[in-house]
């Protein structure tokens, strides 16, 4: 079965220090899409990435960054320098090949505050 | 381009009535797809249309349902509402269906109905 576990529920830190967001993930498939969104407060799903399981490089923009490791199951995503407008709640996200594109599996997500 | 539009994006109806929710996806897109959000439940997939025509379905009551037109607008309904139908919906769109396509999927800033 499909899922995706985000073990951590909420983060706090303070502005410009760097922090990750865990994200581990199952699927029997062996083609299989990865992505992480961000929700702030206004409701809309901000999308951030999108990985397919034969890529395992990792990416970066910015000031973010993820790394990818099948060997673990895990998409974990990296903020460097955190800054206020950062302060969202991520979620990490899964859907399957055999699957429809749009139907992805969401991880519970993390709240993640900056605190100035 | 305009992003995924949905309307309204706030209302409130009572017990037993039924709503139906708008969404116009990103100009091209084909694929449109209804999550339910709620802080119990977190994100839910509720359905997808494309070409007019359901491809998935999440496991929701009957009472939930929804349709597409020629041009890609979507709507869902929900009838006879009951009080935990209160959440945030979202809508999605995508270029294409198909698991195989890893289509990125789009989110509209949602509408919050609230049932009293």
């Amino acid at each position: 079965a499909q899922k995706v576990t985000q073990a951590q529920t909420e983060i706090s830190v303070v502005e410009k220090e760097d922090v990750t967001l865990d994200c581990v993930y199952e699927t029997r498939d062996t083609t299989y899409y990865l992505f992480w969104y961000k929700q702030p407060p206004s409701g809309e799903l901000v999308f951030l990435i999108r990985r397919n399981s034969f890529d395992e490089q990792n990416e970066i923009s910015g000031r973010y960054s993820w790394n990818f490791q099948k060997s673990t199951s895990s998409f974990n995503f990296t903020i460097t320098a955190s800054q206020v407008v950062d302060s969202a709640v991520y979620f990490c996200a899964l859907s399957e090949a055999r699957s429809s594109a749009s139907k992805i599996i969401f991880g519970s997500g993390t709240r993640l505050s900056i605190r100035p | 381009k305009a992003g995924v539009t949905q309307t309204p994006r706030y209302l409130i109806k009572t017990r037993g009535q039924q709503v139906t929710l708008s969404c116009s996806p990103i100009s091209g897109h084909r694929s449109v797809s209804w999550y339910q959000q709620t802080p119990g439940q977190g994100l839910q997939f509720l359905f997808e249309y494309f070409s007019e025509t359901q491809r998935n379905k999440g496991n929701f009551p009957g009472r939930f349902s929804g349709r597409q037109f020629s041009n890609s607008r979507s709507e869902m309904n929900v009838s006879t509402l009951e009080l935990g139908d209160s959440a945030l919906y979202l809508c999605a769109s995508s270029l294409g269906s198909g698991g195989s396509s890893g289509n990125t999927i789009y989110f509209g800033e949602g509408s919050w109905l609230t049932v009293v």
